[in-house]
């Protein structure tokens, strides 16, 4: 059962833009994870946004949520090459304890 | 150093054999999870296990089978009756209730021959 899904699914930009991811999602959450993953290699959490929060910060990375439309964002400030890899957005379910992930953005920054 | 780790990184598979990957974690984690990712593909939840000697099965359980005799390791059988097993194969272990940060290993990719 899908109930993230990114978009855009692969997005090309430049060193120093910024990147925006969006995730869109079914169901009522109580929060909502970002995790990368660099190529061939295993998931790492970056933010945790919590249903009663709108928006959170950590480094260059800020996260916004819309419970109302259920969707999230993901903002990458002034890029650079190291940030290629693949970005994922995760919920907990409210009829099991299990992460759900959408089907990933591919993010290539161009040095 | 407190992690997840998973072996063997890379299998090969003969088709109608059973192959098992392991998955042990020291972060001291009631929960655990076995997730398999095709390529381009998001996650898609396996198996998990919130408490030792307890499991669920996810979205895709069908051809695979899991144990937790103990808190620590969450092992993976990839039997013969799952019907396309080539795939990255993603383990992961968290608090009780996945409401929290997942920590994730490295990941076994198995290839059937």
């Amino acid at each position: 059962s899908q109930q993230g899904e990114e978009d855009p699914q692969a997005l090309s930009i430049q060193e120093g833009e910024n990147a925006t991811m969006n995730c869109s999602y079914k169901t009522s959450i109580n929060n909502l994870q970002w995790y990368r993953q660099n190529s061939g290699r295993g998931l790492v959490h970056l933010i945790l946004i919590r249903s009663n929060e709108r928006e959170k910060h950590s480094g260059r990375l800020r996260v916004t949520l819309d419970t109302s439309k259920k969707s999230s964002s993901l903002l990458i400030t002034a890029s650079r090459a190291a940030d290629t890899a693949s970005y994922f957005c995760a919920t907990p379910p409210r009829d099991r304890r299990a992460l759900t992930f959408g089907s990933g953005t591919r993010l290539q920054v161009q040095p | 150093d407190g992690g997840i780790t998973q072996s063997p990184k890379y299998l090969f598979r003969k088709e109608g054999q059973n192959v098992t990957l392991s998955c042990e974690q020291n972060l001291n984690h009631d929960a655990m999870y076995w997730y398999r990712q095709d390529p381009g593909q998001g996650l898609r939840l396996i198996y998990y296990s919130q408490i030792v000697n307890d499991f669920q099965k996810g979205d895709i359980a069908e051809g695979y089978s899991v144990s937790r005799e103990k808190k620590e390791s969450f092992p993976l059988t990839v039997t013969s009756a799952q019907k396309n097993p080539t795939a990255f194969y993603l383990c992961a272990s968290g608090e009780s209730g996945a409401t929290g940060e997942l920590f994730f290993g490295e990941g076994s990719r198995l290839t059937v021959l």
